[in-house]
């Protein structure tokens, strides 16, 4: 079973406050990694796909780094806001095959 | 307007009996997934397919079967030998461009319930 770990398991931050993540993955065989946004009663949705070391991408206030050489990923988000708050999903694609899932961030941003 | 769509929202079984989660998608896309979330874990997968009449285990695969048939569809059965089948169940879907495979979209799930 390939492991995706994610930390912290959960967050409470004020809003205004800027906050980070951590997606950690096997470096080996590595493809893609998706991050995703969960938000109660709705159905994930794509931020980012991430396919070379390096990589850099933005949306808004929340962007995320790619490291496949050591296996990690970061999500940025900047100045927090109330409608932030969801659970982050990363999720490991290995040698062009299946998508395997972390256990997810829960993120509350309090007013 | 494109999308998966999963059926139903809600569904009770009984002990013993196999059941049938629906998942639809009209985008066209190659490959489906079937996940399984408990409380206070992540999205576990359980099948998935890339191509018509092909799919592939998960880590936790036992006790499920699923067919495709056809590209939009993916039905996800559990049968009675699955332990444990009480599960919020999502179903996701992704195509492949030139640069590989995109992202997926999920339906909004099925709450199964073992009564």
């Amino acid at each position: 079973i390939l492991n995706v770990e994610q930390s912290p398991q959960s967050l409470h931050v004020q809003e205004g406050d800027s906050t980070n993540f951590t997606c950690s993955f096997p470096s080996s065989n590595f493809y893609a990694l998706h991050w995703y946004r969960w938000e109660t009663a709705k159905s994930p949705e794509a931020l980012f796909v991430m396919t070379l070391n390096g990589d850099e991408k933005k949306k808004g206030r929340i962007s995320a780094t790619l490291n496949t050489k050591e296996g990690y990923s970061y999500l940025y988000i900047k100045g927090s806001q109330p409608e932030d708050s969801a659970t982050y999903l990363c999720a490991f694609r290995y040698n062009n095959n299946d998508m395997r899932f972390g256990a997810g961030t829960r993120l509350t941003v309090k007013p | 307007d494109g999308g998966i769509t999963q059926s139903p929202k809600y569904l009770f079984r009984k002990e013993g009996q196999n059941v049938t989660l629906s998942c639809e998608q009209n985008l066209n896309h190659d490959a489906m997934y079937w996940y399984r979330q408990d409380p206070g874990q992540g999205l576990r997968l359980i099948y998935y397919s890339q191509i018509v009449n092909d799919f592939q285990k998960g880590d936790i695969a036992e006790g499920y079967s699923v067919s495709r048939e056809k590209k939009e569809s993916f039905p996800l059965t559990v049968t009675s030998a699955q332990k444990n089948p009480t599960a919020f169940y999502l179903c996701a879907s992704s195509t492949s461009t030139g640069q590989g495979w995109t992202e997926a979209f999920f339906g909004q799930g099925t709450r199964l319930t073992v009564v």
